[in-house]
């Protein structure tokens, strides 16, 4: 079945960078990669998602690329900001079925 | 976005007893909800795919006889974690599938934190 690993398990950044989130999947099959932000005890809340058809999506400071022949997906936050801080999390899918989730980011953007 | 509902909240139980979280679309159908299991600091486990009016699929080492799932309706389906014990506490979430515009998407329930006494 499908595996999905991400990294870093933890990333510290200053108000104003940029944070990069790469995940990478097995299952060559996967054609859906949504990304999710978490708020502690919060439901997981989609912020962006990419399809196998697109290499590159962005929505504001939100940007996701897709390298298919890697098998691997990024998450680029630019202008980062307090609010940003949270757990994200990459997933995958075939056909819009289950999600397979990697294990999570935690972002702790400093003010 | 689409609304999904999950009730209860929270919950806290002795153990041997059993437990019901039940999973709403608010604003659309949904012929597939999907239960996920969040340990602390963790990420979210898929229980099963839950499809209306059949049996639910379940993932590898997730006991049906223990999770029961009932998807009756369209904007329903319920999750019973029978005889809990300790080791069964967890945020439960839910999340529907919305196939019905163009783009296909998965939204999440609120959670359900299950304490096991």
């Amino acid at each position: 079945g499908e595996n999905v690993e991400q990294h870093p398990s933890t990333l510290s950044v200053q108000e104003g960078d940029s944070a990069v989130i790469k995940c990478t999947y097995s299952d060559s099959a996967s054609n859906y990669f949504p990304w999710y932000k978490q708020e502690l005890g919060k439901r997981p809340q989609l912020i962006i998602d990419i399809r196998s058809n697109v290499g590159e999506k962005k929505d504001q400071r939100i940007a996701v690329t897709l390298n298919k022949t890697a098998k691997h997906f990024s998450l680029h936050i630019t202008e980062t900001q307090p609010e940003d801080s949270a757990v994200y999390f990459c997933a995958a899918s075939i056909s819009f079925q289950k999600l397979v989730f990697g294990t999570g980011t935690r972002l702790l953007v400093s003010p | 976005g689409a609304v999904v509902s999950q009730h209860p909240s929270r919950v806290i139980c002795k153990s041997g007893t059993s437990v019901k979280i039940e999973c709403r679309s608010l604003d659309f159908q949904a012929t597939t909800m999907f239960w996920y299991r969040q340990f602390p600091k963790q990420s979210l486990m898929l229980m099963a795919t839950s499809n209306e009016g059949s049996k639910a699929t379940y993932e590898q080492g997730v006991e049906k006889d223990k999770f029961l799932i009932n998807h009756a309706s369209l904007t329903l389906s319920t999750l019973t974690v029978t005889s809990a014990h300790p080791e069964d506490s967890s945020f439960y979430i839910c999340s529907a599938r919305d196939s019905s515009g163009v783009a296909d998407t998965q939204y999440f329930g609120p959670g359900t934190r299950l304490t096991v006494l």
